[in-house]
């Protein structure tokens, strides 16, 4: 079984609309973070969602995590072109070091 | 900002031949990390680092790889005889002791093995 799995695996929206993805996990986590990679490029950290919290905010970005279905939603409102790229959830188990799980990444296509 | 760096951003090598890929983690964190991505599919975890020794490496991180960090900035992941199928983007990250702000990675080298 996978550890972090997103869906849709793509998603194409016009710009000003909004993007909503989801990110599913298996075993307990400590933090769940979001990441953006742009075409062959490296990862972005975007938002970090601990495991006692239930939803984040940074800019245009919320995050939400429910611990009981093991799920995490990214939402971008008001898109832009430039928000194209793939995004990937990632969680960890906590302890300082360890590593990250990543899932499979959906690619948003945000068309002007 | 900090940020990590990486070098060669892209490398090219023979097929059983020795790579070292090099990165500067950002300079006050202490836990640095490899990932790899293989073109088209999901990250994945190679080996985390801490106090001058491997903390945690994943079933990929065989005998062909190993880690060191030479002097107090530099963090090196050495592939002994590269394989075709070791082609992939090779991601270095770094983060603090508790990572309030996530970890940071670097833009990645590309390594083409032929």
């Amino acid at each position: 079984s996978q550890q972090g799995e997103e869906d849709p695996q793509a998603l194409s929206i016009q710009e000003g609309e909004n993007a909503t993805m989801n990110c599913s996990y298996k075993t307990s986590i400590n933090n769940l973070q979001w990441y953006r990679q742009n075409s062959g490029r490296g990862l972005v950290h975007l938002i970090l969602i601990r495991s006692n919290e239930r939803e984040k905010h940074s800019g245009r970005l919320r995050v939400t995590l429910d611990t009981s279905k093991k799920s995490s939603s990214l939402l971008i409102t008001a898109s832009r072109a430039a928000d194209t790229a793939s995004y990937f959830c990632a969680t960890d188990k906590g302890a300082s070091g360890s590593r990250l799980t990543f899932g499979e990444g959906t690619q948003l296509t945000v068309n002007p | 900002e900090p940020e990590v760096t990486q070098t060669p951003s892209h490398q090219v090598t023979q097929m059983g031949q020795e790579v070292i890929l090099r990165c500067v983690p950002i300079s006050n964190h202490l836990y640095f990390y490899w990932y790899r991505q293989i073109l088209g599919q999901k990250v994945e975890f190679l080996v985390s680092f801490y106090n001058n020794e491997i903390s945690e490496k994943s079933e990929i991180f065989d005998d062909q790889f190993s880690v060191e960090r030479p002097d107090g900035s530099n963090f090196t992941l050495k592939i002994r005889s590269t394989k075709l199928e070791d082609s992939a983007m090779y991601f270095c990250a770094s983060s603090d002791s508790v990572r309030i702000y996530g970890y940071t990675f670097g833009s990645g080298t590309r390594l083409t093995v032929v």
